[in-house]
């Protein structure tokens, strides 16, 4: 079946740091992928989202590139914040299957000052 | 633009109950799916309403079911409560099955 990896948190930074949360998929055929952010005691809300391969999802100053060839959908953001604390959940969809959404595990991100 | 409710917030149950858990979906949605977060772990998809119609389930059981109503609003309801049924109870509406899906903050369910 379809399923997510994500790496293990919580992964702590100092502002202002480079971030990176390693995601990589498994699935038949090609699924649309996103990025999930949850802070603490609220509900999940889409941070970017990619298509199709090599699609380019972006917002808030994270990113993300589908790559086919690695079955991987990494999340980046080149300079983090206190405010950028939260969980970070990976996940996948096909549009034929009702757009349900497959997580990964999620990530914690810490970022003190 | 009233975002997605969910109803109520917390909820603490004993084993063997059974519980009913409410959804509004976003305005002009008609599609709503629920997902389980158990602690430290990502959300499960549990079914999909599109149009008072179950339309995808999840690896749960007979006692997990749902209903969508005219005004697209929605209720998990869950028989027999076990322990292991302690999570947030996630809700997420969409414009038709296909459209992205916009997520409510939760029901935090304790099962005692």
């Amino acid at each position: 079946g379809n399923s997510v990896t994500q790496m293990e948190g919580p992964v702590t930074l100092s502002e202002e740091a480079f971030l990176t949360i390693n995601c990589t998929y498994t699935a038949t055929g090609y699924p649309s992928l996103f990025w999930y952010v949850q802070y603490p005691g609220e509900g999940l809300q889409l941070l970017l989202k990619a298509t199709k391969a090599d699609d380019k999802g972006s917002n808030k100053g994270f990113e993300a590139t589908y790559r086919k060839e690695t079955t991987s959908f990494h999340l980046e953001k080149g300079s983090v914040q206190v405010s950028d604390s939260a969980v970070y959940f990976c996940a996948l969809s096909f549009t034929g299957g009702g757009n349900k959404l497959t997580f990964g595990t999620g990530t914690q991100l810490k970022v003190e000052l | 633009e009233t975002g997605v409710t969910q109803s109520p917030t917390h909820l603490i149950k004993t084993r063997g109950q059974q519980v009913t858990l409410r959804c509004s979906s976003q305005s002009g949605h008609n599609t709503v799916s629920w997902y389980q977060q158990a602690l430290g772990q990502g959300p499960q998809f549990i079914f999909q309403y599109y149009r008072e119609e179950e339309n995808g389930r999840g690896n749960f059981p007979p006692r997990f079911s749902g209903l969508q109503f005219p005004n697209y609003s929605s209720e998990l309801n869950v028989n027999a409560l076990e322990l292991d049924d302690s999570a947030l109870y996630l809700c997420a509406s969409s414009l038709a099955t296909t459209g992205e899906q916009y997520f409510g903050p939760g029901t935090r369910l304790t099962v005692t």
